[in-house]
């Protein structure tokens, strides 16, 4: 079975504050990790992912995330938060060869100016 | 342009009234799923499809069906609705029929309100 959890609900940060929003796995096989994020009114959109390649993922709009196996985590992060950054991210696992993707409970960031 | 498109946006309805939230994806995608998404709990999973006419339940079933005749579609079907159902709802395709190694396309969503 896989897990995740995203501790945190709310992340209150500074513009210009270093962004980072916490995930943790739990899977008995190598996991494949994904964050996405969601503006209000829309759906999610794929902000990175980790396949097994790279353990640091780059991804768009300045966010990055790294895979650390030792403590099961794929914490996402931001060198400098802009307003627009203001959004609700999940943190989502999956395995391979298995058709079921488990998403976290969502993290809402919220920007202050 | 590549997109999942759902219909309705929103809907308001009474208990017991069956209704159809439509899903189409024009990217030729195997792999099709269906999430409510609740305060608190996140996006779960109520059904998935690998194929044409291959469905399975995911983690909450209970009061919804699905059917996949064709590729490019995947309704969820709600045949008496209730109160609990009420909340919003997404689509979602992937080009991986096991769907775990390639990200998720999301709808916008479809937010229910059941009275």
């Amino acid at each position: 079975a896989q897990s995740v959890t995203q501790l945190g609900s709310h992340v209150s940060v500074s513009e210009g504050a270093l962004v980072l929003l916490r995930c943790n796995y739990s899977s008995s096989v190598p996991p494949y990790l994904f964050w996405y994020v969601q503006y209000p009114n829309q759906g999610l959109q794929l902000l990175l992912k980790y396949t097994s390649a790279a353990t640091l993922v780059k991804g768009i709009n300045g966010f990055e995330a790294e895979f650390k196996k030792s403590e099961t985590s794929f914490h996402l992060t931001k060198p400098s938060a802009h307003m627009s950054d203001a959004a609700e991210y999940f943190c989502a696992v999956s395995v391979r060869g298995y058709q079921k993707v488990t998403f976290g409970t969502g993290t809402k960031l919220q920007v202050i100016p | 342009e590549a997109q999942v498109t759902q219909n309705p946006r929103y809907l308001i309805t009474v208990t017991g009234k069956k209704l159809t939230v439509t899903c189409s994806q024009n990217m030729n995608h195997e792999y099709m799923s269906w999430y409510r998404q609740d305060p608190g709990l996140g996006l779960r999973q109520i059904y998935y499809s690998m194929n044409v006419e291959v469905t399975d339940k995911g983690d909450v079933p209970e009061g919804y069906k699905v059917s996949r005749k064709e590729k490019r579609n995947f309704p969820l079907i709600l045949e008496s609705p209730s109160p609990n159902q009420t909340s919003l709802y997404f689509c979602a395709s992937s080009p991986e029929r096991l769907g775990g190694y390639q990200p998720q396309h999301f709808g916008d969503g479809t937010r229910l309100s059941i009275l």
